[in-house]
């Protein structure tokens, strides 16, 4: 069965600084890979993913990830971080051979971006 | 295209009282899924239909949970003698096929006193 690790509970950051989420995936077939974002008291929102291709995958509000096969991981990223992006950002693998989307999040890492 | 909506959006309950929750899914998306969400952790999933069909259910759905979706449109989640360990955010999703996106609803949060 798959899962997904988030080291980082919690990622501190100054305005402007860049940031990296870290997301680690085990599995034993291939997976689609996913990022989500939650703002208090609402669902969740995709960032990106990446299902094949390039490994670089761009999303919205300036987010990208990079896959990484041999490392297993998908970490996110972003240049230059807005007090806006302060949210729980969710990484998510779902299996290729499945025949249904089932998503398998991690447990989150909260974003908190000061001033 | 007005997403995916959820209601109740809060719902406050006795233990071992019955509770049901809905979820509207984008139109012409023939896929629906339910997650919980509790507190500190990810969605975990709970069930998934294909239009009408209920064809996946964890191990966390007990007997105590029932999911419908009537018409393969709009779904119900039924939590019969809820219990405090019930207490939970209940997100659902729906997407168009199999690799396609899943798009969340604002969720209902559920509390057991």
């Amino acid at each position: 069965a798959q899962s997904v690790t988030q080291l980082d509970s919690q990622v501190p950051v100054f305005e402007e600084a860049p940031v990296e989420l870290r997301c680690n995936y085990s599995s034993s077939v291939s997976v689609y890979l996913f990022w989500y974002v939650q703002y208090p008291n609402q669902g969740l929102q995709l960032l990106l993913k990446y299902l094949s291709g390039s490994t670089l995958v761009k999303g919205i509000n300036g987010f990208e990830a990079e896959f990484n096969k041999s490392q297993t991981s998908f970490h996110l990223r972003k240049p230059s971080v807005h007090i806006s992006d302060t949210a729980e950002y969710f990484c998510a693998v779902s299996e290729l051979n499945t025949g249904f989307q089932k998503l398998v999040f991690g447990t989150g890492t909260r974003l908190l971006v000061s001033p | 295209d007005t997403g995916v909506s959820q209601n109740p959006r809060h719902k406050i309950t006795k233990r071992g009282q019955n509770v049901t929750f809905r979820c509207d899914p984008i139109s012409e998306h023939n896929r629906l899924y339910w997650y919980r969400q509790t507190l500190g952790q990810g969605p975990e999933f709970l069930t998934y239909f294909q239009n009408e069909a209920q064809l996946e259910k964890s191990r966390l759905l007990s007997d105590r949970f029932s999911a419908e979706r009537p018409k393969g449109s709009f779904s119900t989640l039924e939590i019969q003698r809820t219990e405090q360990g019930d207490s939970a955010m209940y997100l659902c999703a729906s997407s168009a096929g199999g690799g396609d996106t899943q798009y969340f609803g604002p969720g209902t949060r559920l509390t057991v006193l």
